[in-house]
């Protein structure tokens, strides 16, 4: 049984493109987070949602927009894609917003731009 | 601000050899800390966690951590590497509040000999 599942795993698309990467978690969790890896391996956090309700939205600019259909799901959407788009994005969820509350992480998505 | 250093970017040692990995955090207050670790195509799996009580830590696959509030550090060890342990390590510091968010250090790359 997957936790956190995100689809698809691998995303090769042109500059100027819109693409949409999903994520579903079946843990039950309150709490859903996106975050971006880049080609050096670091983490930052991009949005964390709450019970579908924005949390954390961490200066990223406003070519991506998550959405929220209900608190299992957490999608990304990116308008006009740059070539500094590329790297891979983690979809996370936790059981709420305590910080001590461990977080779940997908396999990722690799996002390349041609 | 929340910050994590992981001074060593790249650490090899042999199989069956002890293991150190380095972190030092910064926060204002008790901070809850984290060690995942990613292996290759993989998202991040929770090694451990600290946030309160005994400040040595057990967590799975024979890791622990402890957390040394005067060197604000929480270095993780393994008194025997396997070489399956082979992947990146990263630190993270949670922090209190509505916005409670994962701030994660740049990771170690552990290479293991055979």
């Amino acid at each position: 049984d997957t936790a956190v599942s995100q689809t698809p795993k691998y995303l090769v698309t042109q500059m100027g493109n819109d693409k949409s990467i999903k994520c579903e978690q079946n843990l039950g969790h309150d709490t859903m987070y996106w975050y971006k890896q880049d080609s050096k391996k670091f983490l930052k956090i991009m949005f964390s949602y709450n019970n579908k309700e924005l949390i954390i939205n961490e200066t990223v600019p406003n070519r991506f927009s998550p959405k929220s259909p209900d608190k299992a799901h957490l999608n990304l959407h990116i308008n006009s894609l740059e070539l500094g788009d590329s790297a891979v994005y983690f979809c996370a969820s936790s059981q709420d917003l305590q910080p001590n509350q461990p977080q779940h992480f997908g396999d990722g998505t690799r996002l390349s731009i041609l | 601000a929340q910050s994590v250093t992981q001074p060593d970017i790249h650490i090899t040692v042999s199989e069956g050899a002890s293991l150190e990995l380095r972190c030092n955090y910064s926060y204002g207050a008790t901070p809850y800390l984290f060690w995942y670790v990613q292996s290759p195509g993989q998202g991040l799996q929770l090694l451990l966690k600290y946030f309160s009580g005994d400040t040595l830590v057990q967590g799975i696959k024979g890791f622990e951590a402890e957390f040394k509030r005067s060197q604000s550090s929480f270095n993780l060890r393994k008194p025997s590497v396997h070489w399956s342990d082979a992947a990146e390590y990263f630190c993270a510091v949670g922090g209190t509040g509505t916005a409670s968010k994962l701030t994660f250090g740049t990771g170690t790359r552990l290479q293991v000999t055979l």
